[in-house]
């Protein structure tokens, strides 16, 4: 069936450097993406959204690009900092549009190495 | 921001009991609350769709009778595991809606359950 996927279970990046956590996804139908991150033991932290009428989009220290073309989704973190570390999801909305429903990639693990 | 509080945040069962997971909006109503599980190093997998007020919506491959989810109000959800099993241990979370903002999404912090 169709979902998301990421292309690397972990990431190790020096402090300071800038991170990028990729993720592919495969339904077309999906308008809707988002970027979580998930502390050991705790719930997924929302980080940054996107909808498939963009393909830019900047927070504090986080970019999201979105290339609908090849249908990937990516997540720039600036100056990665040790509380960065985390495990980090794309989910998308699938062909569910605004009902909430999300489905979620494999997640990316991040290290920060001091 | 908004607030999604899960009870309990752990929880320990022997095999054959019932547990209950409640998943409450504290600052928000909320008409639809999602029931994820994850497993050790996995992904969230979504179980099933709670509506207010009527059935809750089951994804292919989960037992309505076995994970059974009540909304009785627009700011609790309960997510009962009947007849427990070690397979059943997992880390459930529930995200909800805030239908005042539409698409806006809130997670819980999630419920560890482990059966013995």
């Amino acid at each position: 069936g169709e979902s998301v996927g990421l292309h690397l279970p972990t990431l190790s990046v020096q402090e300071g450097d800038n991170s990028i956590i990729n993720c592919a996804y495969s339904n077309s139908a999906s308008d809707y993406f988002i970027w979580y991150k998930q502390e050991s033991g705790k719930g997924p932290q929302f980080i940054i959204d996107i909808r498939s009428n963009m393909d830019k989009r900047q927070g504090q220290r986080v970019t999201v690009l979105l290339n609908k073309t090849v249908k990937h989704l990516s997540l720039q973190i600036a100056a990665t900092q040790p509380g960065d570390s985390a495990v980090y999801f794309c989910a998308e909305n699938g062909d569910s549009s605004n009902t909430g429903k999300l489905i979620f990639g494999q997640g990316t693990t991040l290290q920060v190495k001091p | 921001g908004a607030v999604v509080s899960q009870h309990p945040s752990w929880v320990i069962c022997k095999s054959g009991t019932s547990v209950k997971i409640e998943c409450r909006s504290l600052d928000f109503q909320a008409t639809t609350m999602f029931w994820y599980r994850q497993f050790p190093k996995q992904s969230l997998m979504l179980m099933a769709t709670s509506n207010e007020g009527s059935k809750a919506t089951y994804e292919q491959g989960v037992e309505k009778d076995k994970f059974l989810i009540n909304h009785a109000s627009l700011t609790l959800s309960t997510l009962t595991v009947t007849s427990a099993h070690p397979e059943d241990s997992s880390f459930y979370i529930c995200s909800a809606r805030d239908i005042a903002r539409a698409r806006e999404l809130f997670f819980g912090e999630g419920s560890r359950l482990t059966v013995l």
